[in-house]
């Protein structure tokens, strides 16, 4: 079946406008994870979904970021006002249920770049 | 808090050797899963292995083992008889029991040569 899809794979803007990201999961995966990777470092986590409902945003860094999940399948990763070191690589991953044991697949991923 | 260190910014091996990655973590929870992803130049995420904290065997697939050591708290990842194609960065991860989210160390640049 698909995997995790990701759309665009690529964007640049500039500084201080509005992006969104988009991620598709597989289907009849309920946990859905988006993860922030800057050049040279691992992935981080920013926020998860299970269902439609946001379980943990403690990753977010800051109110420009804010995502949806409104019919528990597509998720958008919102960035206001973008800056410079908003750049990086934005991972989204899916897994069929939320925990420990449950292996999260990876989209490949939107290279985010502002001028 | 939850931690993972890989001390290996790169490692060389040749075509068909095996080669071993290190990975230690830092948890107090009991209860935990790891896991090992390769990412290549392309920048997919790969899934490879997973252990769990219970588990009583080292995790296995294909050429893929993980060495798990639970009292020095690592999970070397060994691939044998490595490929070409397994150069690429890989990235040891852990999730706490209770909690979903990855927590990944730095990665390895593992290179291949023929």
């Amino acid at each position: 079946g698909a995997g995790v899809s990701q759309t665009p794979s690529n964007k640049v803007t500039e500084k201080g406008k509005y992006v969104e990201l988009r991620c598709d999961p597989i289907s009849g995966h309920t946990a859905l994870y988006w993860y922030r990777q800057s050049l040279g470092q691992g992935p981080e986590f920013l926020i998860y979904f299970q269902g439609t409902g946001a379980a943990d945003d403690s990753g977010l860094p800051n109110d420009r970021f804010f995502a949806v999940r409104p019919e528990g399948s597509v998720s958008t990763l919102k960035i206001q006002r973008t800056e410079r070191g908003d750049s990086a690589v934005y991972l989204c991953a899916s897994s069929l249920k939320a925990g420990s044991t449950d292996t999260q697949y990876f989209g490949p991923g939107t290279r985010l770049t502002v001028l | 808090a939850q931690k993972i260190t890989q001390t290996q910014p790169g490692m060389f091996v040749q075509e068909k050797e095996a080669v071993t990655l290190d990975c230690t973590y830092d948890t107090s929870d009991p209860s935990y899963g790891l896991f090992w992803y390769k990412q290549p130049s392309s920048g997919e995420m790969i899934f490879l292995i997973y252990q769990g904290s219970y588990d009583q065997q080292n995790a296995t697939e294909g050429r893929y083992s993980l060495n798990f050591q639970k009292a020095r708290k690592s999970a070397n990842l060994v691939i044998s008889a490595s490929q070409l194609g397994d150069s690429a960065m890989y990235f040891c991860a852990m999730v706490n029991s209770g909690y979903s989210t990855l927590t990944f160390g730095k990665g390895t640049m593992l290179l291949v040569s023929p």
